[in-house]
């Protein structure tokens, strides 16, 4: 079983959507929690990260840690077609130097 | 400022055949990383470096070796590639001691490596 789970997708919806992207993990050790965006042929980049439970906004972007659940979403409100890419959870425990990446979901907004 | 550079950006390999990834940072990041990325299998780590002078074994170290000899380079080499290593690779530093937080991670821009 892998330590975290990501529904791949793909996932379309219309321009000015409310997207929901979800992560289930397995170890309880995780404390950091981050989503990666990666455009076709890119690099990943650092979107949003997150320390322990909560919420976080950043935007039209909202990242939710649920520790009891070991469940983490991000929300991304009035979204467009420039949020069409793929979005990777990933997760790291306190005493840890590597990264946990989910599978990643591809995302597609239709204009 | 280039952050994560990765040369080359393309190669296309014969099973047998030798290579290495160069992946270059201008960040005076401590941590270095390299992944494979496969449809269907998301970033897998093959090794990572916490320092100068260290390296590590990641998920998938197999028919892969690693050098940081410079704080600013980590290279990642193949012997003998197998179509298997068919793969996108991607480099990634992280953490300045006093600066940026050990789970930033900066990625290049990917290697796309064919194994024929």
């Amino acid at each position: 079983q892998k330590e975290v789970e990501q529904d791949p997708g793909p996932l379309s919806v219309p321009e000015g959507a409310i997207v929901s992207l979800n992560c289930t993990y397995s170890n309880s050790a995780f404390q950091y929690f981050m989503w990666y965006r990666q455009y076709s042929r890119k690099g990943p980049e650092l979107l949003m990260y997150t320390y322990s439970s909560g919420n976080k906004e950043d935007g039209r972007f909202t990242a939710q840690v649920d520790k009891s659940s070991k469940y983490i979403s991000l929300f991304i409100r009035d979204s467009q077609p420039s949020d069409s890419a793929t979005y990777l959870c990933a997760m790291l425990s306190a005493s840890g130097s590597r990264l946990t990446f989910g599978e990643g979901t591809q995302l597609t907004v239709n204009p | 400022n280039a952050g994560v550079t990765q040369t080359p950006k393309f190669r296309v390999l014969k099973t047998g055949q030798s290579m290495t990834l160069l992946c270059a940072q201008d960040m005076n990041h401590e941590y270095m990383y390299w992944y494979r990325q496969d449809p269907g299998m998301g970033l897998r780590l093959i090794h990572y470096s916490v320092g100068e002078g260290t390296t590590a074994k990641g998920e998938v170290p197999d028919g892969y070796n690693v050098s940081r000899l410079k704080k600013q380079n980590f290279l990642l080499g193949l012997e003998s590639a197998a179509p298997s290593q068919t793969s996108v690779y991607f480099c990634a530093s992280s953490w300045t001691s006093g600066g940026t937080n050990k789970e930033t991670q900066y990625f290049g821009p990917g290697t796309r490596l064919l194994v024929l």
